[in-house]
């Protein structure tokens, strides 16, 4: 599975949208971004996926570019309960078992 | 609720003992997965089990067994074996596929 590469870490206003970027330029045709989140000493939380389209559920927004080489999560009213380290993951359509976990990115919402 | 439970929160081991580490769902998801995590770090995989009575190492799996006799519970034993055993042990399950994975809130080893 090919890596990502994300900020070590961001502030956002609370009340604003925050926009955690990933660079994958190495992902390949299969090849599904997720998103997961890590409220410290919690287990992470899955958050949105997509492959190519955009995607948004009651979480976030999944904004990924045309040539697949990075994307966005939208947290459209950043909380301060937001506060988490969020995870941007590869997982390809063939290997069930392998999500590989980078450092993430360390998102401190503020009042 | 349907989740993932693991326990206990905390466990403390002495050196030189093996250590067994619960988790159990009631998702009815097939396939299920130990994690090791360590401070300032990403998850790792320990091993992992598609369905009942089979399971495979993962990527650090030395120093660790588990066993898969019921869908709903996969516990991870710690053995002597694992020369650095202190860290965060994240269980989770899902329905395999595509789908996401839902995880249990963690077991915190630490070595008296």
């Amino acid at each position: 599975d090919a890596k990502t590469t994300q900020p070590p870490s961001m502030d956002c206003a609370e009340g604003r949208a925050a926009n955690l970027p990933c660079n994958h330029s190495t992902i390949s045709g299969n090849e599904y971004v997720y998103w997961y989140r890590q409220i410290h000493s919690q287990g992470p939380q899955y958050i949105i996926h997509g492959l190519k389209n955009n995607e948004t559920n009651e979480m976030a927004s999944l904004i990924i570019t045309e040539d697949r080489k990075s994307s966005t999560l939208i947290l459209p009213h950043a909380t301060l309960r937001d506060t988490a380290v969020y995870y941007c993951i590869l997982r390809s359509a063939g290997n069930n078992r392998k999500l590989i976990w980078g450092l993430g990115t360390s998102l401190a919402v503020n009042p | 609720d349907g989740g993932i439970t693991q326990s206990p929160k905390y466990l403390f081991r002495k050196e030189g003992q093996n250590v067994t580490l619960s988790c159990e769902q009631n998702l009815n998801h097939d396939a299920m997965y130990w994690y090791r995590q360590d401070p300032g770090q990403g998850l790792r995989l320990i091993y992992y089990s598609q369905i009942v009575n089979d399971f495979q190492k993962g990527d650090i799996a030395e120093g660790y067994s588990v066993s898969r006799e019921k869908k709903e519970s996969f516990p991870l034993t710690v053995t002597s074996a694992q020369k650095n055993p202190t860290a965060f042990y994240l269980c989770a399950s899902s329905m395999g596929g595509l789908r996401p994975q839902h995880f249990g809130d963690g077991t915190r080893l630490s070595i008296l």
